[in-house]
């Protein structure tokens, strides 16, 4: 149980265009979603947390309008990379808890993750 | 604020040997959950262990146990018997505001694992 299931796994977009990645409970309700970012040999960095019917929220540093999140439902959370730049260039993964069926200390699914390349 | 150091960037053991990955964290939280995870070449993210703050035993998991001194606020995950599949970056992780479903989880910066055949 507790599947996450990210789409697209990878995707190769021009300079200036948008992207987005959708991020999927499969079998259990996550009101939170969360997205990170991974550089390559780096670890993860949280970008922001997503919250279901609710406006997300962003760590310092991460641009808002550039990465628009949006939760509408119980069990997908979407990132959307807006005018996409080579330096947007990274792995992007999402995560949730099934914090209802395994309680409050149940740990992070992951997806398997996005790999954006920005031409 | 939470602070994860992991300060093995990477380590080569033999196969066979039992191999134990350093994590120390930093929180002013009065409960936390500490995780270790394991992300292969192929970059999925696998959990393998969790210790509650308030946990009276170490956790263990197969071949994976967590040596939790509170007191010296350090969490090592401990593989025993590697295997070349274990060959992967660790990463241990903390999630502070235990009562929230909302609190997030930091990551440390990994350790690189190597298995030797």
């Amino acid at each position: 149980g507790a599947v996450v299931s990210q789409h697209p796994s990878w995707v190769i977009c021009k300079s200036g265009t948008s992207v987005k990645i959708e991020c999927r409970s499969l079998d259990f309700q996550a009101t939170t979603m969360f997205w990170y970012r991974q550089f390559p040999k780096q670890s993860l960095m949280l970008m922001a947390t997503s919250n279901e019917g609710s406006k997300a929220t962003y760590e310092q540093g991460v641009e808002k309008d550039k990465f628009l999140i949006n939760h509408a439902s119980l069990t997908l959370s979407t990132l959307t990379v807006t005018s996409a730049h080579p330096e947007d260039s990274s792995f992007y993964i999402c995560s949730a808890r099934d914090s209802i069926s395994q309680g409050y200390n149940s740990p992070l699914h992951f997806g398997n993750g996005t790999r954006l390349t920005v031409t | 604020a939470q602070k994860i150091t992991q300060t093995q960037p990477g380590m080569f053991v033999q196969e066979k040997e039992a191999v134990t990955l350093d994590c120390t964290y930093d929180t002013s939280d009065p409960s936390y959950g500490l995780f270790w995870y394991k992300q292969p070449s192929s970059g999925e993210m696998i959990f393998l262990i969790y210790q509650g703050s308030y946990d009276q035993q170490n956790a263990t998991e197969g071949r994976y146990s967590l040596n939790f001194q509170k007191a010296r606020k350090s969490a090592n995950l401990v593989i025993s018997a590697s295997q070349l599949g274990d060959s992967a970056m660790y990463f241990c992780a903390m999630r502070g505001r235990w009562y929230s479903s909302a609190s997030k989880i930091i990551f440390g910066s990994g350790t690189r694992l190597s298995i030797r055949p």
